[in-house]
């Protein structure tokens, strides 16, 4: 089946640990996004890449870093710099020809 | 700065139709998402406007005014399995994403 897997679905770290979220898709899409929602908020773009080895920050990149090696794959690392990692992080991605944007099943994230 | 507005919450009967609005004031318009999202789960894509006019879908329908900076979801004949966010997103000049803090539906028996 095609999608977007994230794991895993709830991760616990201490505080001043950094953390990496998975992201992988097989549907052979070239655009890749990383989102963070918060109770009674909208989703906040962390980074995205367009391309395989390119990414740009979003409205809220402070304390967190991507790669983008491959296609399938779009790590996001949550830093110790991060004031409050705490969240719910989302991972997309979407095909040439759309806008559309499909969502992974998300990362629930709590520092201890 | 992107402005999305919605309603924080509403409550219906099953049976019933919903009408979600959404005002946006946004460094440029491609289009407008609506996607619902159960608690704890990833959003899912229900609708797509990007000229105005009316887009029906089953149950769901999605309205624009690009002139008024506006859309709403129409849900009709809810059921229970309806109960969920409901998040608006504009396309910007970037072709980035914009989301509103979304519109919690409770459809009650």
């Amino acid at each position: 089946d095609g999608g977007i897997t994230q794991s895993p679905k709830y991760l616990f770290r201490k505080e001043g640990q950094n953390v990496t979220l998975s992201c992988e898709q097989n549907l052979n899409h070239d655009a890749m996004y990383w989102y963070r929602q918060d109770p009674g908020q909208g989703l906040r773009l962390i980074y995205y890449s367009q391309i395989v080895n390119d990414f740009q920050k979003g409205d809220i990149a402070e304390g967190y870093s991507v790669s983008r090696e491959k296609k399938e794959s779009f790590p996001l690392t949550v830093t110790s710099a991060q004031k409050n990692p705490t969240a719910f992080y989302l991972c997309a991605s979407s095909g040439e020809d759309t806008d559309t944007q499909y969502f992974g099943p998300g990362t629930r994230l709590t520092v201890l | 700065g992107q402005n999305i507005d919605q309603p924080t919450e509403m409550t219906a009967t099953e049976g019933a139709i919903v009408q979600i609005n959404c005002t946006y004031q946004t460094s440029g318009f491609n289009g407008l998402f609506w996607y619902q999202q159960h608690a704890g789960e990833a959003p899912t894509f229900l609708s797509y406007n990007v000229l105005d006019g009316l887009e029906e879908k089953g149950r769901f329908s999605s309205f624009l005014s690009r002139s008024k900076g506006y859309s709403y979801l129409l849900l009709k004949e809810l059921q229970m399995k309806d109960s969920a966010s409901y998040l608006c997103a504009v396309v910007t000049n970037d072709y980035k994403l914009s989301f509103g803090a979304g519109t919690t539906v409770t459809v009650r028996a």
